[in-house]
């Protein structure tokens, strides 16, 4: 499974946007690129999932340039409830047929009024 | 829509001691993993199983075994419970083959061992 690399920590002020870069050099050919959030005392939750290009949802939009080495997550006008910690995973169907993803450390964002 | 609930919410353990962490999901999701998480420490996988009747070891299934049950349950079973084994244990289970909706996960168990 490929390694991902984030930063640790970030801070950002309430109102801007956030944007999270995630490293993945060895990105095999069938990986989907996965972002979760986390709060405290609570499981994962499933924010975008993208191959290639750009997605967007109702809560943030993935970057990933053409070779796929590394991915985006950009949140637009952060509020004090985004603070917590984001996961990048990267991930591919298993040959037992279940898609098993590997989480990092992931990177803690700190919203500030 | 309950989603993915975990049984029990905390939990208390001797050294040694037994105990089955419960896990049902009711989205009629093919597979079903349990992770573990420690403080400060991204989630580590127990045991996944893919689809019913089948089950893999993870990352850390040393002290563990799993049974899927049927195809909405997903149980973790520490034999004889160990200090290491405190820890955050999450139950997660995804939709089939991609899984590009994403994992949906429980609220998680906190188990200390004493």
């Amino acid at each position: 499974l490929a390694k991902t690399t984030q930063p640790i920590s970030m801070d950002s002020y309430e109102g801007q946007e956030v944007n999270i870069t995630c490293s993945h050099n060895n990105i095999a050919t069938n990986d989907y690129i996965t972002w979760y959030q986390q709060f405290p005392s609570q499981g994962p939750r499933f924010i975008i999932q993208g191959y290639k290009t750009k997605v967007t949802n109702e809560v943030a939009s993935l970057f990933i340039p053409a070779d796929r080495k590394s991915s985006t997550l950009s949140l637009p006008r952060v509020s004090l409830s985004d603070t917590a910690v984001y996961y990048c995973l990267v991930g591919r169907l298993s040959g037992a047929g279940s898609y098993q993803l590997t989480f990092g450390k992931g990177t803690k964002l700190s919203v500030i009024p | 829509n309950a989603g993915v609930t975990q049984t029990p919410k905390f939990q208390v353990l001797k050294t040694g001691q037994s105990m089955t962490l419960q896990c049902a999901q009711d989205m009629n999701h093919n597979s079903m993993y349990w992770y573990r998480q420690d403080p400060g420490m991204g989630l580590r996988l127990i045991y996944y199983s893919a689809s019913e009747g089948t089950t893999d070891k993870g990352e850390v299934p040393n002290g563990y075994n799993v049974s899927r049950l049927n195809k909405r349950e997903f149980s973790l079973r520490l034999e004889s419970a160990a200090p290491s084994q405190t820890s955050v244990y999450f139950c997660a289970s995804s939709s089939i083959r991609t899984g590009r909706d994403g994992y949906t996960f429980g609220s998680g168990t906190r188990l200390t061992v004493v």
